[in-house]
């Protein structure tokens, strides 16, 4: 049982490249979300999906994409990197509230990406 | 507007004490309360969570304690040990409903260092 797992665990990219982050988790979870925390911020939601082909916007979501193609898959894409896009990028996946669950996230590795 | 905050952006505690970690947040809409815990280069851990319903939840060293009145949480290890030293994360939820569906939506504080000396 991984939990959450992230690839990349870095990666440097100039700035106009473009780039996927892939999240994958074995928990059977309906809630995936991708965060970014920088210094002293704590993490902010980017975007996250409540089910297998559906998504939506978190709090800063300009300059992201994403897709959830397979339950157990959440990627995270950078279509024209710039320099303010320079974070660590986490993952995170929960049951559904309305199932009777809790609102606990997992949480991956992160992803260390440098956009220069 | 920042609805969970931290305002203690480090803490220091000899080992064997306890240390107390703070949160405040704003938001009367939150029912549910997170602690995480993070090392460095390690994604954040799930430390212990306390429902709005209540107003203590131990578990071992940890403590959750909420008072709702004050809006204001607190996070109590002891004793405190070398190996708590990371960074702590606390995180409230509410329902949040977008398009049709809903899910527990976090707002993390900013987080407080933790540094126990042996």
């Amino acid at each position: 049982n991984a939990g959450v797992t992230q690839t990349p665990k870095f990666r440097v990219l100039k700035t106009g490249q473009s780039m996927t982050l892939l999240c994958a988790q074995d928990m059977n979870h309906e809630y995936m979300y991708w965060y970014r925390q920088d210094p002293g911020m704590g993490l902010r939601l980017i975007h996250y999906s409540v089910g297998e082909g559906t998504t939506a916007k978190g709090e800063v979501p300009d300059g992201y994409n994403v897709s959830r193609l397979k339950k157990q898959n959440f990627l995270l894409g950078l279509e024209s990197a710039a320099p303010s896009q320079t974070s660590v990028y986490f993952c995170a996946s929960s049951y559904s509230r309305l199932a009777g669950k809790s609102d606990t996230q997992y949480f991956g590795p992160g992803t260390r990406l440098t956009v220069l | 507007d920042q609805q969970v905050k931290q305002n203690s952006p480090s803490l220091s505690v000899q080992e064997g004490r306890i240390s107390i970690l703070n949160c405040d947040y704003t938001n009367s809409m939150f029912d549910y309360f997170l602690w995480y815990k993070k090392y460095p280069a390690e994604g954040p851990t799930f430390l212990i969570s306390i429902s709005s319903i209540k107003d203590k939840n131990e578990d071992g060293r940890f403590t959750v304690f909420l008072n709702k009145s004050a809006k204001h949480l607190s996070l109590h290890i002891v004793p405190s040990q070398p190996g708590d030293s990371a960074v702590y994360f606390c995180a409230a939820s509410e329902v949040s409903w977008r398009g049709g569906t809903s899910y527990g939506k976090l707002t993390f504080g900013q987080g407080t260092i933790l540094t126990v000396h042996p």
